[in-house]
C-alpha cells in the first residue's frame, strides 16, 4: 500500500543547512511535494519535483529525489528561526484520478539562534 | 492574493451530533478537497470533488460523511452523527488542476467531539 515516512524532529542552528529525509513505498507516484505548517495555519507548498526529475533547485530549497530507494529530501541552506516549523513530505500516486495527496506525519525542524 | 478560508476554527460538538464544516475555496479553482489530521497522526485525504460529484474518497469517508457545493463559493462537509474518533483537525483544499498544481490548504477547522 501507500505510505510516506518521516522523521519526526530536527534541530538546527540558525544558519547551519536543514536537511529532512522522506521515503515512500509508491513507485508509481508521479509528484512528490514538501508542504510548511506554521503554527495555526494551513499547510503551504513550498516545492514540488516530478518523479522523471533528480534534482530541483529553488532559491534555499534543493530537492534531492532517489527512485530507486524511494527516498525523497529536503535541504534548507542557510536556515533561519523563521523557518521553524512542520515539513510535510507528500505523493500522488499515477493511478489516482482524484489528486489525492498522500502525507507523511511531518518533521518538525527547529532553528535554535 | 487569494486564499482558502474555513469556518468555524473550533467547533465544540456532542456526541452524536451533526457539524457542518464550512469552506471557501479560492474562486477559480474547480477541485476541492477534504483532509483531516488527528492529533500526533498523519494528515489524511478524506475526499476530492469536481464538477459537482465526488471523484475520489477514502475508507474513513463513510455513509456518515457528505460534501456539497451548495452554491458557487461555499464547500461544506458534514458529518451526520459524530464520534469521538472524529475529533481532529479538517482543513479544505482546492487547486486549478491536478497533478502538479498547486493544493492550496485553509488554516482548519478542529472539531472537538465530547
Amino acid at each position: 500500500g501507500e505510505d510516506v515516512e518521516q522523521s519526526l524532529f530536527l534541530s538546527v542552528r540558525e544558519g547551519d543547512s536543514s536537511v529532512i529525509n522522506c521515503t515512500y513505498t509508491d513507485s508509481s507516484s508521479t509528484y512528490l511535494y514538501w508542504y510548511k505548517q506554521e503554527p495555526g495555519a494551513g499547510l503551504q507548498l513550498l516545492t514540488y519535483i516530478f518523479s522523471n526529475m533528480d534534482m530541483k533547485q529553488d532559491q534555499r530549497l534543493t530537492v534531492l529525489l532517489n527512485k530507486k530507494d524511494k527516498h525523497l529530501s529536503l535541504r534548507i541552506a542557510d536556515t533561519q528561526t523563521g523557518d521553524s516549523a512542520i515539513y510535510f513530505c507528500a505523493e500522488t500516486p499515477l493511478y489516482n484520478q482524484g489528486g489525492k495527496l498522500i502525507f507523511g506525519q511531518g518533521t518538525e525542524l527547529s532553528v535554535k539562534p | 492574493e487569494p486564499e482558502v478560508t474555513q469556518t468555524p476554527s473550533h467547533q465544540v460538538t456532542q456526541m452524536g451530533q451533526e457539524v457542518i464544516l464550512r469552506c471557501v475555496p479560492i474562486s477559480n479553482h474547480l477541485y476541492f478537497y477534504w483532509y483531516r489530521q488527528i492529533l500526533g497522526q498523519k494528515v489524511e485525504f478524506l475526499v476530492s470533488f469536481y464538477n459537482n460529484e465526488i471523484s475520489e474518497k477514502s475508507e474513513i469517508f463513510d455513509d456518515q460523511f457528505s460534501v456539497e457545493r451548495p452554491d458557487g463559493s461555499n464547500f461544506t462537509l458534514k458529518i451526520r452523527s459524530t464520534k469521538l474518533e472524529d475529533s481532529a483537525m479538517y482543513f479544505c483544499a482546492s487547486s486549478e488542476g491536478l497533478g502538479g498544481h498547486e493544493q492550496f490548504f485553509g488554516p482548519g477547522t478542529r472539531l472537538t467531539v465530547l
